[in-house]
């Protein structure tokens, strides 16, 4: 898991809620990331932040949110804007903003709307 | 935008059979990363490539850049039932540094 988590595993819950997704990195990495994935496909890239108290919308930002208060931390919440939100989502870091860091995967959650 | 396309997007093997998954990329690109995700699993870091026409070995596992830089191979060598999973691609988005465009990525599966 290189340093990641992301909890809950598993999240449940109800259409027109809002839901947090943690993500924490003790790996002392400066870029951070969320993707979506949906089964069978690729990773969608969500937001992502460059360094601590910056973020910019990735390719499917609308209905998400996220904050960079700390370096360790970039928590995603999911607001009831997102209109298909059941999907896997997986969290990342990197060491740098560079085409040629690795990126680093948590566990990730996946959120099922009932 | 830039595309990153892969296939084949399933295969099924027999084990001890080759298996061999090409992306392309409608960009020319500065490097190539390849990734594996066990099913389940999350994605974790295989090799990155940078020179055209760069190849790389990972004991059974050989990737290749091509020349133009805007495809790119894994092959697998006598596949085992470890060899299970979906391997992506991914590779920058222009002069974008630290975003990526992923590969909707080839799942292998090895009938032992």
């Amino acid at each position: 898991d290189g340093g990641i988590t992301q909890s809950p595993k598993y999240l449940f819950r109800k259409e027109g809620q809002n839901v947090t997704l943690s993500c924490e990195q003790n790996l002392n990495h400066d870029a951070m990331y969320w993707y979506r994935q949906d089964p069978g496909q690729g990773l969608r890239l969500i937001y992502y932040s460059q360094i601590v108290n910056d973020f910019q919308k990735g390719d499917i930002a609308e209905g998400y949110s996220v904050s960079r208060e700390k370096k360790e931390s970039f928590p995603l919440t999911v607001t009831s804007a997102q209109k298909n939100p059941t999907a896997f989502y997986l969290c990342a870091s990197s060491g740098r903003w560079a085409s040629t860091d690795t990126q680093y995967f948590g566990p990730g959650t996946r959120l099922t709307v009932l | 935008g830039q595309q990153v396309m892969q296939i084949p997007q399933y295969q099924h093997v027999q084990e001890g059979e080759d298996f061999t998954t090409y992306c392309n990329s409608s960009t020319t690109l500065s490097n190539i990363q390849w990734y594996k995700q066990r099913p389940g699993g999350h994605p974790v870091f295989l090799i990155q490539l940078v020179k055209s026409g760069e190849v790389k070995k990972q004991k059974r596992l050989t990737f290749q850049f091509g020349e133009a830089k805007k495809n790119s191979s894994l092959h697998i060598t006598a596949t085992q039932t470890t060899d299970v999973g979906t391997y992506f691609c991914a590779g920058p988005q222009g002069t974008n540094a630290g975003k990526s465009t992923f590969g909707d990525g080839t799942t292998l599966t090895v009938k032992p």
